[in-house]
């Protein structure tokens, strides 16, 4: 079955314990990326990557990183969470090339940092 | 980016048809018309998308206007699994990223 998988699903901190949220896809998409959703603001794009090696930020990429080294995997690291990163991230995949494409979705991890 | 403009909800009927509208006066040529949709504590999911012609699938149909300014995606017979936020997106080739900006959707509330 395709899928986009992420963990945890689930993740209360605290500020400034350094965390990794896991994202792998098993359909040799070259395009990955991240989101996070918040009330009222909607579904922001964190970073993105257009293939292995090649990342890019998005439009909230403050506090995050991410690392592509394998085609399957984009992991989104917190190197020292703050409150304000207490949302609910999604990450995506899909095939690159041209505006045609289905993008997929993980679950969605929910992270508290306090 | 293109945007799009959606009412925030709206009511349907189970097993009644269901018209979402989405306005984009400013979509170019090459952009493409994508409908996602995110169920209640779940990731967005591909429904739909067109250029021009209208569209159909196992889930929906795609009716565009024929000046592009505007669309409706179609749900046939809404059933309370389609409860869920709807967002209509422009991909446009002009942004290299191809990032999905996702608005705030309209939320549709299936009436049993």
């Amino acid at each position: 079955e395709a899928q986009v998988t992420q963990n945890p699903r689930y993740l209360i901190t605290v500020t400034g314990k350094k965390l990794t949220v896991t994202c792998s896809q098993n359909m040799n998409h070259e395009y990955m990326s991240w989101y996070r959703q918040d009330p009222g603001l909607g579904l922001r794009q964190i970073y993105y990557s257009m293939n292995v090696e090649v990342t890019d930020k998005g439009d909230v990429p403050e506090g995050y990183k991410v690392s592509r080294k394998e085609k399957r995997n984009f992991p989104l690291i917190l190197e020292s969470p703050s409150p304000n990163q207490t949302s609910l991230y999604f990450c995506a995949s899909r095939y690159s090339g041209g505006v045609n494409t289905e993008a997929f979705f993980g679950q969605g991890t929910r992270l508290t940092v306090v | 980016d293109a945007k799009t403009t959606q009412p925030n909800s709206m009511e349907s009927n189970e097993e009644e048809p269901v018209h979402l509208p989405c306005n984009h006066s400013t979509i170019s040529g090459t952009d493409y018309i994508h409908w996602y949709r995110q169920l209640p504590s779940q990731g967005p999911e591909y429904v739909i998308h067109g250029l021009t012609s209208n569209v159909n699938n196992r889930m929906a149909s795609l009716a565009i206007a024929e000046d592009r300014k505007s669309s409706t995606l179609i749900l046939h017979r809404a059933t309370l699994r389609d409860a869920a936020v709807y967002y209509c997106i422009l991909r446009t080739s002009k942004t290299g990223a191809n990032n999905l900006f996702f608005g705030t959707g309209t939320r549709l509330t299936v009436i049993p």
